[in-house]
């Protein structure tokens, strides 16, 4: 079965654009994450979707970022407008309904300038 | 709240050798945990959970309640285990997962 995928696999862009992030889970997963890792520190939760809701945005850092999921399969996560700090990889994954193993995507690397 | 620490940043160790990374939690009720891997290149990856008392790889790890730990341990290093290895933890139910920093492991040929 194909794996959780992601894209773009790597972006630069200036302080003060906007950038989205796509993840596909795998299908028939209706778990989705999304979580990050900025440089030197631990990989944080952002988010969990169960198909289209929001089940909980706690580790979501601001306003700037925006993740939806319409639909209930892919996902997008928005930032905008984008600033130094939030450069970093950003990791979405997905998991059965009444799983307990998540599979993660190979992540989208990010950088802001 | 619920944390996961892993003391060391990177670990080396030479071939054949026993490795044993340091994960300690902190977390009030009983928690399910994990360590994650992520090889060269490839994306990241459950290794092992507690609940499953498995060996992957060669890999065990105990949960210590006692101690608050869940170090993971290997009695020979091989090279093809060089990669980063996360400690996570779960409440238990609901997949918000908590991980530690990660500790980069060297298996020195």
């Amino acid at each position: 079965e194909a794996g959780v995928t992601q894209f773009p696999s790597h972006s630069v862009i200036e302080k003060g654009q906007t950038v989205t992030l796509r993840c596909d889970p795998i299908s028939g997963h209706d778990n989705l994450y999304w979580y990050r890792r900025v440089m030197g520190k631990e990989i944080k939760f952002l988010l969990h979707f169960v198909k289209e809701s929001k089940q909980d945005e706690s580790g979501m850092p601001n306003n700037r970022f925006l993740a939806e999921r319409t639909g209930g399969t892919y996902s997008t996560l928005k930032v905008q407008p984008a600033e130094l700090e939030d450069s970093g990889v950003y990791f979405c994954a997905s998991s059965h309904a009444s799983g307990n193993t998540i599979y993660f995507g190979e992540g989208s690397w990010l950088t802001v300038v | 709240a619920q944390r996961v620490t892993q003391p060391e940043k990177l670990l080396s160790v030479f071939k054949g050798a026993p490795v044993e990374l340091k994960c300690n939690y902190s977390y009030s009720g009983s928690p399910e945990l994990f360590w994650y891997v992520q090889y060269s290149r490839q994306r990241l990856q459950l290794l092992l959970r507690h609940i499953s008392r498995e060996s992957i790889k060669g890999f065990t790890a105990d949960l210590n309640k006692g101690e608050t730990s869940f170090h993971l341990k290997k009695p020979f290093a091989q090279e093809e285990d060089s990669a980063m290895y996360y400690c996570a933890l779960t409440p238990g139910g609901y997949q918000k997962v908590t991980f530690g920093t990660g500790t980069k492991l060297q298996v020195i040929p």
